[in-house]
């Protein structure tokens, strides 16, 4: 079955510092990675999906994610983060293209100070 | 494209009551889903519609609860007899193509007093 582990709840990163955080996943066949970010009362908005090719992918935001597969991991990284980036991050996985049903971590809370 | 809308954004009831949540997906997406978010988790899946045929429903979804998408356009989630442990967010999502991400809505914030 698939499964992703989000292993940090919370991070506080300081603005203009860089970020990394970390995805691992469990799934048997080639995965369909993605990074999504929950503002609060928002709705998830995709950063970044990784279907095939490149293994460093490059989304929106300024944000980019580099698929491992030696690690099962998608970490999630960003040079320099803004006050505005402070949301929740939720990495998933997807079955498969045709259907697509969608397993998400725990999520990672980011925390920016000044 | 307007998004995804999901409609209401809030509602309390007490328990044993029926509520319904609709949700309006793009235009165009043939694809629907709705997952559960509860506080601290991630959100899980609950049901998948291409077009008006529901095709998969999670384990999740017990009895009290039934999804439709009568006419391959909007969806609505029924619970029945609701309990405190069905408080979460109700999120909607939609996608057209097999390689299109997956678009959600705002969702709907569930609380059962």
């Amino acid at each position: 079955a698939q499964s992703v582990t989000q292993p940090d709840i919370h991070i506080t990163v300081s603005e203009g510092a860089s970020l990394e955080l970390r995805c691992n996943y469990s799934y048997g066949a080639t995965p369909y990675l993605f990074w999504y970010v929950q503002s609060p009362g928002q709705g998830l908005q995709l950063l970044l999906k990784y279907f095939s090719g490149d293994t460093l992918v490059q989304g929106i935001k300024g944000f980019e994610a580099e698929f491992k597969r030696s690690q099962s991991s998608f970490n999630l990284r960003k040079p320099s983060v803004h006050w505005s980036d402070a949301a929740e991050y939720f990495c998933a996985v997807g079955r498969d293209t045709g259907f697509q049903k969608l397993v998400f971590g725990t999520g990672t809370r980011l925390l920016v100070s000044p | 494209d307007t998004g995804v809308s999901q409609n209401p954004r809030h509602k309390i009831t007490k328990r044993g009551q029926n509520v319904t949540f609709r949700c309006d997906p793009i235009s165009e997406h043939n694809r629907l889903y709705w997952y559960r978010q509860t506080l601290g988790q991630g959100p899980e899946f609950l049901t998948y519609f291409q077009n008006e045929a529901q095709l998969e429903k999670s384990r999740l979804l017990s009895d009290r609860f039934s999804a439709e998408r009568p006419k391959g356009s909007f969806s609505t989630l029924e619970i029945q007899r609701t309990e405190q442990g069905d408080s979460a967010m109700y999120l909607c999502a939609s996608r057209r193509l097999e390689l299109d991400e997956q678009y959600f809505g705002p969702g709907t914030r569930l609380t059962v007093t």
